[in-house]
């Protein structure tokens, strides 16, 4: 099973600032099949990020996915209020078990 | 509108057996591609991925969990059941049915579209 490490815990930033999430896999994870997901309080997690960096439909363009292997990361350029959330990385594909990150809390400074 | 909608009950026993509904809507299981995973959060904690079930009835298990639950489909009444016996206070969560979608897209193997979740605690 593909252990996912997201580092920091939590990010204290202000809005317009920049923010960089990064997840660490413990072995590599193939065909780049790495998702990253916004959970907002009280609510179900949001697609973001697929395929370590393809935008979801709908997802503003000042998200951006990267890496491959073991490392990825989630860039989010110029935070508006409505970004300070948990966001969560995710490894996919064919055949189970899928595992997600523990979390990083992107919290307003 | 597409749509998954968990529901079940709020609170449950020790030991008791736990049932839960994903009603499905604007899609069906049915179709080559479709599938509906579980996953769950307890309280301030990460997502834990448990089951899936794929359109042409392939299921799949969380190994640590796999003796303790069962996951089936009613196609016609577009619905998902989770059943998971033995529950334990450890088994407080807040449960999700989300979807993978590869129709049209075999890589398409990710959470496009998850429900609300339903609360479920486990106390005597």
């Amino acid at each position: 099973e593909i252990v996912l490490t997201q580092s920091p815990g939590t990010l204290s930033l202000s809005p317009g600032e920049g923010a960089t999430l990064s997840c660490r896999a413990s072995q590599s994870v193939s065909s780049r099949y790495l998702a990253w997901y916004q959970q907002k309080p009280g609510q179900a997690p949001r697609l973001l990020i697929y395929g370590a960096s393809s935008r979801a439909t709908g997802v503003p363009d000042r998200f951006s996915g990267s890496g491959s292997g073991t490392d990825f990361t989630l860039t989010i350029s110029g935070l508006e209020p409505e970004d300070f959330a948990v966001y969560y990385c995710q490894q996919y594909g064919y055949s189970p078990p899928y595992t997600f990150g523990q979390g990083t809390n992107l919290e307003l400074k | 509108q597409v749509t998954l909608r968990e529901s079940g009950p709020a609170l449950v026993k020790p030991t008791q057996t736990l049932t839960l509904t994903c009603a499905l809507s604007g899609f069906s299981l049915g179709t080559s591609g479709m599938c509906v995973n579980w996953v769950r959060q307890p309280p301030g904690k990460a997502l834990e991925w448990l089951a899936r079930i794929d359109w042409d009835d392939d299921k799949y298990y969380s190994a640590s969990l796999r003796t303790r639950l069962t996951v089936s489909r009613d196609t016609s009444k577009s619905q998902v059941v989770l059943t998971m016996t033995n529950m334990d206070p450890a088994d407080t969560a807040t449960y999700y049915c989300a979807r993978i979608n590869r129709v049209g897209d075999s890589r398409s193997w990710f959470f496009d579209l998850w429900g609300r979740g339903t609360q479920v605690t486990v106390s005597s």
